[in-house]
């Protein structure tokens, strides 16, 4: 139980573009999901919390109008990367947590190219 | 808001010996602390957590010890094996909002035959 899947895996896109990344908890209904970015050899990086039919909280720093994200039922999230430039070029994780539950499991990543 | 300092960055051990990585955490209210190994290029993977009602938890050839009072938690790996090699982030769950997970820098264990 408690799978989550994303889609993407991978995805390389041109500058300019934007790329829409699913987020999906396959056995269970997720309340709360978690955007993640992580550089290569670095550590999970916060981007914004999403809950359900609400607005997502974004981290401080990352910008709302640029990465955009809708968690419109309990089991979808979605984050798009808009106007997308190279430095947006990373792997993006998402995670979900069922109800009041602690735990958090992860999708397995999105890398994003943008060339 | 919770800061989370693990260490050390790096740990090398030969296969069968123990391996131990440390975390410190700077909000007193924190009341989880999940332990993910993540292998390359894939997902983080929950592999044992602890709650501050207790201060050990084992699973097999895992452990993770917490001590409130220093604000301090650690993961032990006992008997280690190649498999083990990846990176293990410590995490602890902010208290209020939306408790999110604060993790820790991660820490690149390899194991040696």
């Amino acid at each position: 139980g408690a799978v989550v899947s994303q889609h993407p895996s991978r995805v390389i896109c041109k500058s300019g573009t934007s790329v829409k990344i699913e987020c999906r908890s396959l056995d269970f209904q997720a309340t709360t999901m978690f955007w993640y970015r992580q550089f290569p050899k670095k550590s999970l990086m916060l981007m914004a919390t999403s809950n359900e039919g609400s607005k997502a909280t974004y981290e401080q720093g990352v910008e709302k109008d640029k990465f955009l994200i809708n968690h419109a039922s309990l089991t979808l999230s979605t984050l798009t990367v808009t106007s997308a430039h190279p430095e947006d070029s990373s792997f993006y994780i998402c995670s979900a947590r069922a109800g009041t539950e602690e735990t958090q499991y992860f999708g397995p990543g999105t890398r994003l190219l943008v060339l | 808001g919770e800061n989370v300092e693990q260490h050390p960055s790096t740990l090398s051990v030969q296969e069968g010996d123990s391996a131990v990585i440390k975390c410190t955490y700077s909000d007193s209210a924190s009341n989880y602390f999940p332990w993910y190994k993540q292998e390359l290029g894939k997902r983080p993977q929950l592999i044992i957590d602890i709650r501050s009602n207790v201060g050990e938890k084992k699973d097999q050839r895992i452990a993770v010890t917490l001590n409130k009072t220093a604000k301090h938690f650690s993961l032990h790996i006992t008997e280690t094996q190649p498999e083990d090699s990846a990176v293990y982030f410590c995490a602890a769950k902010e208290s209020g909002g939306y408790n999110k997970l604060i993790f820790g820098a991660g820490t690149r264990l390899a194991v040696h035959p």
